[in-house]
């Protein structure tokens, strides 16, 4: 039982590249999430997935698309990173209902120059 | 919109000590809250998750409470010790679908 993984664990990239970060949970959890870290603040929400099949925007969306590929998977898509981007990001899940635990993964450092 | 404060921001204290680790929140709905911990350069531990019908949880060492009306959780962390050093992270809900409202956090420095 591993958890919530993601990959990679680090990245660099030029501006405007674009990359995938991925996202996979075995604890059968229906909603998953994705939030950044920028120093000295909180996480801030990016998109989450209430359960398969839907999408949504959180707190901070511009400049990032989703893709929850299944009940185990749920992907973060950068187009045209932007230095702006640099951040720790990371993925997170939930299983059903409003009174339940969020897991979170190790988190991937990621670098735009 | 929810805004999450905890105080103090660095906190450093010799070992054994009993500590307070404060969280206010600005919307008093919430679905529950959710204390994590958070060690340098690793992702989060979830420590204790309090129900919004719930007034305290405990776990060892660690106890926390809720007050929902006036919008503040307190950590307790009896006898600390080194290896409590860490970031705490304090996260009620906002909405439905457990979406979290993280604050900027508390750094623990706890020295022998």
């Amino acid at each position: 039982n591993a958890g919530v993984t993601q990959t990679p664990k680090f990245q660099v990239l030029k501006t405007g590249q674009s990359m995938t970060l991925q996202c996979a949970q075995d604890m059968n959890h229906n909603s998953m999430y994705w939030y950044r870290q920028d120093p000295g603040m909180g996480l801030r929400l990016i998109y989450y997935s209430a359960s398969e099949g839907t999408t949504d925007k959180g707190e901070v969306p511009n400049g990032y698309n989703v893709s929850r590929l299944n009940k185990r998977e749920f992907s973060l898509r950068l187009e045209s990173a932007a230095p702006s981007q640099t951040s720790v990001y990371f993925c997170a899940s939930t299983g059903a209902g409003s009174y339940n635990e969020q897991f979170f993964g190790p988190g991937t450092r990621l670098t735009v120059l | 919109k929810q805004e999450v404060t905890q105080i103090p921001a660095a906190l450093s204290v010799p070992e054994g000590e009993n500590l307070v680790l404060n969280c206010s929140f600005t919307d008093s709905a919430i679905y529950n809250l959710q204390w994590f911990r958070q060690d340098p350069g690793k992702g989060l531990t979830s420590l204790l998750l309090i129900q919004s019908s719930q007034r305290e949880q405990t776990s060892g060492r660690l106890n926390a409470s809720l007050d929902k009306s006036s919008g503040r959780s307190t950590l307790y962390i009896a006898a600390s010790q080194p290896g409590d050093s860490a970031t705490y992270l304090c996260a009620p809900t906002r909405g439905g679908y457990n979406k979290l409202i993280f604050g900027a956090g508390t750094r623990l420095a706890v020295h022998p």
